[in-house]
C-alpha cells in the first residue's frame, strides 16, 4: 500500500519563527518527492523535489526539505517565515519511471502564519 | 510561466446531470491530468493523458471520462452526475521550465451536484 501522511492538519506559528512541516510516506521502490503550496482558491504551485544525491534540497522562498530513507521521511522547513506563507502545504511522492503528474498526495497541512 | 486555463470556474448541476470540464494549455506539454480535492484526502488522479487521443486510467477513474482532443486540450466528463462527484477539480500539465520538468496547474473549477 502507498501511503503519505502528513500528520499535523494545522500549523500556527508567528511572523519570523522557524517551522517544520512533516511528511512520512510508505511506498515500494525507487521515488520521487515533492512539495507543494496551494494559496486560497488557487491552484497548487511547485516548491521542491527530490530525486537523488545530497538529501537537503532547496526550494523557492526560502523553503528547503530534508530526505531520510531511514525515518521514510520528507520534512519541509523555513527559517523564518513570512504572513505570505500562509497556505496550504501538500506532499506529494511518485514512482520513478511514471509520468510526473502520476503522484499520490498526503492530505495536507494548513500553515497559518500571524503577523 | 507556463499557464493552464481551465472552465468554467464554478458548476452545479443535479443528480444525473452530464457535465464537461475544460481544460487548455498552451505550453506544448504532453502530458495533461486531471485531479480532484476533497477535504483529508488531498489531491487525487482521476485521468491522464500524454498526447491527443491518449488515455490513462488514474486512481479514482470510477464515474468518469476523459477525452484529449488536441495537445492543449482535455476534457473531463461526468455523464450521469452523482453528489459524491461534488469536488473541486483540478488540471495540470507537465513539462520542463527552466531545465527542471515540473507541475503546472490551473485554478480549479469548483462542481456542486445537488
Amino acid at each position: 500500500t502507498q501511503t503519505v501522511s502528513q500528520s499535523d492538519a494545522h500549523v500556527t506559528v508567528f511572523e519570523g519563527d522557524s517551522v517544520e512541516l512533516r511528511c512520512n510516506y510508505s511506498y515500494g521502490g525507487s521515488i520521487y518527492l515533492s512539495w507543494y503550496i496551494q494559496h486560497h482558491g488557487r491552484g497548487l504551485q511547485f516548491l521542491l523535489k527530490y530525486y537523488s544525491g545530497n538529501p537537503v534540497v532547496q526550494g523557492v522562498n526560502g523553503f528547503e526539505a530534508e530526505f531520510s530513507k531511514s525515518d521514510s521521511s520528507f520534512h519541509l522547513r523555513k527559517a523564518s517565515v513570512h504572513w505570505s506563507d500562509s497556505a496550504v502545504y501538500f506532499c506529494a511522492v511518485s514512482a520513478r519511471g511514471s509520468a510526473l503528474g502520476r503522484l499520490h498526495f498526503g492530505a495536507g497541512t494548513q500553515l497559518i502564519v500571524i503577523p | 510561466e507556463a499557464a493552464v486555463t481551465q472552465s468554467p470556474r464554478n458548476k452545479v448541476t443535479v443528480t444525473g446531470g452530464n457535465v464537461t470540464l475544460s481544460c487548455r494549455q498552451t505550453n506544448s506539454h504532453n502530458y495533461m491530468y486531471w485531479y480532484r480535492q476533497d477535504t483529508g484526502h488531498g489531491l487525487r488522479l482521476i485521468h491522464y493523458s500524454y498526447g491527443a487521443g491518449n488515455l490513462q486510467i488514474g486512481d479514482v477513474p470510477d464515474g468518469y471520462k476523459a477525452t484529449r482532443t488536441t495537445q492543449e486540450d482535455f476534457f473531463l466528463l461526468l455523464e450521469l452526475a452523482s453528489p459524491s462527484q461534488t469536488s473541486l477539480y483540478f488540471c495540470a500539465s507537465s513539462g520542463r521550465d527552466r531545465g527542471n520538468e515540473r507541475l503546472f496547474f490551473g485554478h480549479g473549477t469548483k462542481l456542486s451536484v445537488l
